[in-house]
Order: structure tokens, then C-alpha cells, then sequence
């Protein structure tokens, strides 16, 4: 049974370091790998999402690496805002022939100090 | 505005009382999905569809009905809420199998 961890589970950070979240999961056979975002009170929304195919992905700040041999992925984000505080969570799909059923880990809940 | 909606957003209700939870997208995604977050446990999948009339379990679908009439709307279905169901609960979609999901505001749920 697949299973995902994120450590720290809180990791509080003075404005402007750059900073890195991570993701590991049991099984290395997945379909791909997803970061959210989550904010108090609020849904999910969709940082990155990295096939199982690809090493990285990046939008703007955020730059997100998938190593599925080790089962770790890492969630780079640079020069970090206080706006960046929010619940980061990953999540992976099964194989192919699962490929809908997602798996979270607990998130790992950012707060940037201005 | 392609989004994903859930109604109600807050729900108090008691045990036994059978309710609907509401979901609805705009985008014409094929998959939809249904989730319960709880603390310390994170997020669990509870059910799934690939399309109309095709659903499947997720990790925790007991206790939870689903049905998949047309392809907006996902309904989550409890016949009679225990209050170990009381939970905040997330709807998502995506186009494609395995593709990026977007997920709804939440309903969360009390069952006293």
C-alpha cells in the first residue's frame, strides 16, 4: 500500500531564504506526483504536477524534482514571501491503471516571517 | 469562472438523518473524486469516477454513497451519518486520467 511522508511537518522561515519541502512515497511505481497548496479554511490548489516520465517541473518560484527510483520528490521554492505561508501538500497517483486514486501526505505547514 | 462548486459549504446535521453533499464543475472533466480531510489522518480518497455511470472505491468509501447521472455532477450520498463522518469533505476534478486535478471550496460536516 502506498504510503507518503512529509517532513518537517512545520517549518517556519525569515522572508526572502529560499527553502526546500519534501515528499517521500513507498512505492516507486507511480504515475505522477503532484504539489498543492492549501490555505486555512480553503480547498486545494494545484502547484505542479510532475509525470512519472520527468525530473522537474517549474512555475515562477517554484521548482518541484521527482527522483522515483529513491521515492522523493522536493519542492524548491525561491526568495520565499510571506504569502508563500500555506499548507504544502503531495500527493501521487498509482499506476496507470490507478491513475485516479490519489495518495496525500500531511502536509507540511509554511510560515515566512517578514 | 471554470471552477469546481460543493453545496452546502457548512452542514450540522444529526445521526441517522440522511444528506447530500453537492458537486458541481464547469470544465467538462471526464474524473471526478471525493475526499475527507481529518487531522492527523490528511487527506483519504473516499470515491471516484471516470465518467458518467463509472465510479469506483477509493481508501475509505464505507458509509458513503456516489452517483454519476451526467458528467458536471458528483453527488456524495450519506444514508445515515454517524458522527465518526464528521470530517471536511472535498470534491475534484480533472480532463484526463491522472491529470492535474482542481478541487472545490470544502463542505465540512458535523454529525452530532
Amino acid at each position: 500500500k502506498q504510503e507518503v511522508t512529509q517532513i518537517p511537518a512545520a517549518l517556519s522561515v525569515p522572508e526572502g531564504e529560499n527553502l526546500v519541502l519534501n515528499c517521500s512515497f513507498t512505492d516507486s511505481a507511480i504515475y505522477n506526483l503532484q504539489w498543492f497548496r492549501q490555505d486555512p479554511g480553503k480547498g486545494l490548489t494545484s502547484l505542479l504536477l510532475i509525470q512519472s516520465s520527468q525530473r522537474e517541473q517549474t512555475s515562477g518560484r517554484l521548482n518541484a524534482s521527482l527522483d522515483k527510483s529513491s521515492g522523493r520528490s522536493t519542492l524548491y521554492i525561491a526568495a520565499s514571501q510571506p504569502g508563500d505561508s500555506a499548507t504544502y501538500l503531495c500527493a501521487v497517483s498509482g499506476h496507470i491503471q490507478g491513475a485516479q486514486k490519489l495518495v496525500f501526505g500531511q502536509g507540511t505547514r509554511l510560515t515566512i516571517n517578514p | 469562472e471554470a471552477q469546481v462548486t460543493q453545496n452546502p459549504r457548512y452542514l450540522i446535521t444529526v445521526t441517522g438523518k440522511k444528506l447530500t453533499v453537492t458537486c458541481s464543475q464547469n470544465m467538462n472533466h471526464e474524473y471526478m473524486s471525493w475526499y475527507r480531510q481529518d487531522p492527523g489522518l490528511g487527506l483519504r480518497q473516499i470515491y471516484y469516477s471516470m465518467n458518467v455511470e463509472v465510479t469506483d472505491k477509493g481508501d475509505v468509501p464505507e458509509g458513503y454513497k456516489v452517483s454519476r447521472k451526467e458528467k458536471r455532477n458528483f453527488p456524495l450520498i450519506l444514508e445515515s451519518p454517524s458522527p465518526n463522518q464528521t470530517s471536511l469533505y472535498f470534491c475534484a476534478s480533472s480532463l484526463r486520467q491522472g491529470g492535474e486535478q482542481f478541487f472545490g471550496p470544502g463542505t465540512r460536516l458535523t454529525v452530532l
